[in-house]
């Protein structure tokens, strides 16, 4: 069973450019979760997303960003008109549609972008 | 608002010690998970405890719940280079039906050869 992939693995761009981002969840997820790390730190929610639906953007900055999950392919989190505080290690989690209460998400190995 | 805090922050050890990492809140949480995120890679999930006061083992590490489900704690038995990651405890919430966790900061461990 292919775990959570996530494309690109590294990510150049320019300021003023965009950058798109790719979650691929475990076979049979139907929740989709995007975080972002700056280095030494912890992980901070941006979205979750389940098929077609935005559960909950709450941590997801107002400008710039977006992120779908279509009814077919991967979820995307665009970045548009990036900038240089934009650089970070950007992890996308799933987890399975059930009935238990733990919630347990598994971790793509996460797009590393850097603005330059 | 519920919250986690994960101490230490930092712990740097030599190999061969032991060492106990925190997880402690002051809210119920009906779950918690520990993960561990090695350089460069996503969290890893090590593992989900549920009842109040259980204790489990994975290898060197064992893992324990507190008697009220507010606090966990991570003990690795004679460390190893390859324990170093940042160590992440998570929660669900528990009001409403989001799945969104509740996480910790981490800890970040380093173990010297």
């Amino acid at each position: 069973n292919a775990g959570v992939m996530q494309n690109p693995r590294h990510l150049v761009r320019r300021r003023g450019q965009e950058a798109r981002l790719r979650c691929s969840p475990m076979k049979g997820h139907s929740h989709v979760y995007w975080y972002r790390q700056l280095p030494e730190e912890g992980l901070k929610f941006m979205v979750y997303l389940q098929k077609e639906n935005i559960i909950d953007e709450s941590g997801m900055p107002k400008e710039r960003f977006s992120a779908e999950f279509p009814k077919e392919g991967p979820s995307i989190l665009r970045i548009q008109q990036v900038v240089r505080g934009d650089s970070a290690a950007y992890f996308c989690a799933s987890s399975p549609l059930g009935t238990g209460s733990s919630y347990e998400q598994y971790f793509g190995p996460g797009t590393r972008l850097t603005v330059t | 608002t519920q919250l986690l805090e994960q101490s230490p922050q930092f712990l740097s050890i030599q190999e061969g010690e032991n060492l106990t990492v925190y997880c402690n809140s002051s809210s119920v949480f009906s779950s918690l998970q520990w993960y561990r995120q090695e350089p460069g890679e996503g969290p890893v999930l090590l593992v989900t405890v549920v009842t109040g006061g259980e204790v489990k083992k994975l290898k060197r590490l064992t893992f324990q719940f507190g008697d009220a489900r507010k606090d966990s704690s991570l003990h690795i038995t004679a460390a190893q280079p390859g324990d170093t990651g940042l160590y992440l405890c998570a929660g669900p919430p528990n009001a409403g039906n989001n799945r969104k966790l509740i996480w910790g900061l981490g800890t970040s461990l380093a173990v010297n050869p």
